[in-house]
This record gives structure tokens, sequence and C-alpha cells, in this order.
């Protein structure tokens, strides 16, 4: 069973561009999370998707968002990239509405210069 | 307001000795869940164990065991004869259980465990 896949593994961008991360969850899987992780801040939720609608959303600005498509993809954007939003971003995936245990991708590390 | 802690920042021990990785957790809620994640250099996050909160039985999986106390809060992470293998980052988590709770994540900052020869 093929695990949860994140696209780009890593990309570069400067400040101020606008950046979109992929995730394909596990077949069957209908809740997709992502992550922000930083050596400052740690794990920090971003927010989560289930059957295609925001179910969940952390305490970052509006200038992150995500989707999440009838197939159970999702993208997440950041526009007007900061130097701060420099991270690892990870998705998760899980097949129960709540409580369940995610299973992550190897995250997209983005630089931003 | 949800919160784990997990005071070790950085564990370092010889192979074939025991650890414990320690968490402690704050949360209102009567239903939630407890989890321990493996992160490897690679940066993928493993999961390791779910535990929900009416479940206070201790678990073995192989050289693993984990301890859940509520009334200490607290999730404890053993490795007995711990192997190079096992050197990674160890993160603690939990997950509200009520209605809407959906699968929110609160992390602890991580426990980095250095297992030499």
């Amino acid at each position: 069973k093929a695990g949860v896949t994140q696209t780009p593994r890593y990309l570069i961008k400067t400040r101020g561009q606008q950046v979109t991360l992929s995730c394909s969850p596990i077949s069957g899987h209908r809740s997709v999370s992502w992550y922000q992780q930083t050596p400052g801040q740690g794990l920090q939720f971003l927010f989560e998707y289930f059957s295609e609608t925001q179910r969940n959303k952390g305490n970052f600005p509006g200038r992150f968002s995500g989707r999440q498509f009838s197939n159970s993809r999702s993208e997440m954007n950041v526009s007007t990239l900061e130097l701060g939003d420099s991270a690892l971003y990870l998705c998760a995936s899980t097949s129960t509405a709540g409580g369940g245990e995610l299973f992550f991708g190897e995250g997209s590390r983005l630089t931003v210069l | 307001a949800q919160k784990v802690t997990q005071a070790q920042t950085e564990i370092s021990v010889v192979e074939k000795e025991d650890v414990t990785l320690d968490c402690v957790y704050e949360t209102r809620d009567t239903t939630y869940y407890l989890f321990w994640y493996k992160q490897p250099p690679s940066g993928e996050l493993v999961f390791l164990i779910r535990r929900n909160s009416f479940d206070e039985q201790n678990e073995i999986s192989g050289r693993y065991s984990w301890n859940f106390q509520k009334s200490t809060s607290s999730f404890n992470f053993t490795i007995t004869a711990s192997q190079v293998v096992d050197s990674a980052v160890y993160f603690c988590a939990l997950s509200e259980g009520s209605p809407g709770g959906g699968n929110k994540l609160t992390f602890g900052t991580g426990t980095q465990l250095k297992v030499e020869l």
C-alpha cells in the first residue's frame, strides 16, 4: 500500500513569491492534515481537511491556505512568502474522523531567500 | 488549551542501555488520544503508538514499552537495549476527542535520542 506522497520534496523561492505544495494521501483516507516544522517553533498544525471541507485551522495568517479535491488529494498554498516561512511542511492522512493515528509523508522542504 | 511537554531536549546513551523518554500533557477533555512518533533524519514522522484516555494499560512492543498514567498526566516511552538505529527525534502528541476535534495533533518539542556504540 503506497504511503503519503508529497511533492515537491525540495524547493527554493524568494520573498514575495507564492508556492503550492501537493499531497496524495493513502488510498481510502479522507482526512488530510498539514503541519509546519521549524527549529524555533517545532511542529505546528496548519489545517485539516475531511471530505473536501476544512475542519480545523491552526493559528497561521491568511497567506496560508489549502484545499482538498474529491479524490482526497490536497494542496496548500502560501502567498507573499516571507523568510520565516522557510520550513519543512508535512502532510498526514488518516482514515478516521477523529483521534486516529496520522500517517505522514516525507515532507516538502521550502527555503525562502 | 492543550499542551505537551517533553522536558528532555537531548539524550545520549551507549548501545544496549535502556532509555526512557518523558512526556507530560495537559488537556481539559475527558476523552483524548496520545501518540508517539519517531522522526529519523529523512524527516518523515513514523507512527509508533496510539492510546486513548480510557485505556491505561501499559503496552509492550518488542523493545518498546509505554507507561500511561492519568494520575500524573504522563505517557512515557522506554526503549530497552537501545540500538544505533533508534537514534532519532521522538515526539509525543495529543489529540482531543471532543466532537469536532478532528485529527489535530498538538506536539511536544521532541527529544533527540543519540545511541552510540
